[in-house]
């Protein structure tokens, strides 16, 4: 079956450094992948999404990279806050209406 | 305009008591999804409707567990008989009327499930 994993569980980092979250998916066909960051007894929030046209997407703070040939999805967060302080899940989709598979989650946890 | 929103947030059943979890989609979305999520896990997909239509409950336990979506009033997700495996944080998610599978979903705060 399909599955999203992610390689560290828990990722700590000092206030200002540069953060970077990986997740590895199994499915070649997915085509659409969203980074949800759920902090502790919320819901998951969007943040960042990538078709899989792209190899690379920006948006404030964060950068999404695709790596479809190893299949390989990675967040970058600049200049980590407090704030970031939170699980990361990936996700993906693939042809199947809204159905996303979730990893089990990256704990950032950022130092001041 | 209010986000998806689920109630109760927090519910205490006794096992083979029933749990029925509620969730309103924000405003315009005619598409919701329910997830679980266990501690320390991710989401599971569970269900995914539209106004009084399952559209895939590929997810759903067979036995106890059912969804709907009716025409108007919010979503439910109904839990029979819960057990102990049932506690979890359940999840609704809404997405806008075109439904399209790249479109982003919108959660919920969740509905924490405990049962004794």
């Amino acid at each position: 079956g399909e599955s999203v994993g992610l390689h560290l569980p828990t990722l700590s980092v000092q206030e200002g450094d540069n953060s970077i979250i990986n997740c590895a998916y199994s499915n070649s066909a997915s085509d659409y992948f969203i980074w949800y960051k759920q902090e502790s007894g919320k819901g998951p929030q969007f943040i960042i999404d990538i078709r899989s046209n792209m190899d690379k997407r920006q948006g404030q703070r964060v950068t999404v990279l695709l790596n479809k040939t190893v299949k390989h999805l990675s967040l970058q967060i600049a200049a980590t806050q407090p704030g970031d302080s939170a699980v990361y899940f990936c996700a993906e989709n693939f042809n199947n209406f809204n159905k996303f598979y979730f990893g089990s989650g990256t704990k950032l946890n950022v130092k001041p | 305009n209010a986000g998806v929103m689920q109630n109760p947030r927090h519910l205490v059943r006794r096992r083979g008591q029933e749990a029925r979890l509620r969730c309103s989609p924000m405003k315009g979305h005619s598409h919701v999804y329910w997830y679980r999520q266990l501690p320390e896990e991710g989401l599971k997909f569970m269900v995914y409707l539209q106004k009084e239509n399952i559209i895939d409950e590929s997810g759903m336990p067979k036995e106890r567990f059912s969804a709907e979506f009716p025409k108007e009033g919010p979503s439910i997700l109904r839990i029979q008989q819960v057990v102990r495996g049932d506690s979890a944080a359940y999840f609704c998610a809404s997405s806008p009327l075109s439904g399209g599978h790249n479109d982003e979903q919108f959660f919920g705060p969740g509905t924490r499930l405990t049962v004794l």
